[in-house]
């Protein structure tokens, strides 16, 4: 079975100040694949990252960067200088490598105050 | 466009009623998915298609619910007699490559549905 947790269900800051979304995640699978999507007060899920379980290094895009570590079983995302436009609720997702769908969390609500 | 499309953006009916929920890829993804996104139970997948194919009908909930897709494009999403528990928004996502395959899933902005 597949599981994703992302223990923080809202998180509040103030624009320019850094922010942390956790994930955690179980399977069974050796191969899998991670993602990070964002959902805009829109509705619109958007994909933002991929990492694959073989590839731990880390990547940083502009005000996003990525910490995957497979010994904890994480894959947590960074915004540096958050701003008002980040406001979205971030979902984490899991997809072994024998499957076809996305195990999502729960999501967690970022809201960026100016 | 270029991205996924559904249509309708908003339906409401009556309980009993039924109704059909369209999506349409983004083109020369040959992988379609559905899900379903309610308060209380999260992002749910309902079912995957490969091609016109289903391999995978495992998240559909009862037998009310039915999909198909035709010319390895356009799907369906046919729910039967509904019922308020089948309010929730449906959103469509394809990719390219088969399902399995570390290829990332583009969402639509999901049809919402209200059951009264």
């Amino acid at each position: 079975a597949q599981k994703v947790t992302q223990a923080q269900t809202e998180i509040s800051v103030v624009e320019k100040e850094d922010v942390t979304l956790d994930c955690v995640y179980e399977t069974r699978d050796t191969t899998y694949y991670l993602f990070w999507y964002k959902q805009p007060p829109s509705g619109e899920l958007v994909f933002l990252i991929r990492r694959n379980s073989f590839d731990e290094q880390n990547e940083i895009s502009g005000r996003y960067s990525w910490n995957f570590q497979k010994s904890t079983s994480s894959f947590n995302f960074t915004i540096t200088a958050s701003q008002v436009v980040d406001s979205a609720v971030y979902f984490c997702a899991l997809k072994g490598g024998s499957n076809y769908k996305l195990t999502f969390g729960k999501g967690t609500l970022l809201t960026v105050n100016p | 466009g270029a991205g996924v499309s559904q249509s309708p953006s908003n339906k409401v009916t009556e309980k009993g009623k039924d109704v059909e929920l369209r999506c349409d890829p983004i083109s020369g993804h040959t992988a379609l998915y559905w899900y379903r996104q309610s308060l209380g139970q999260g992002l749910e997948f309902l079912i995957y298609f490969q091609g016109n194919s289903a391999p995978d009908k495992s998240g559909l909930p009862s037998d009310r619910f039915s999909a198909e897709r035709t010319g390895g494009s356009v799907s369906t999403l046919t729910i039967q007699r509904t019922q308020q528990e089948d309010s929730a928004v449906y959103l469509c996502a394809s990719s390219r490559g088969p399902g399995y395959s570390n290829q990332p899933q583009h969402f639509g902005d999901g049809t919402r549905l209200s059951i009264l």
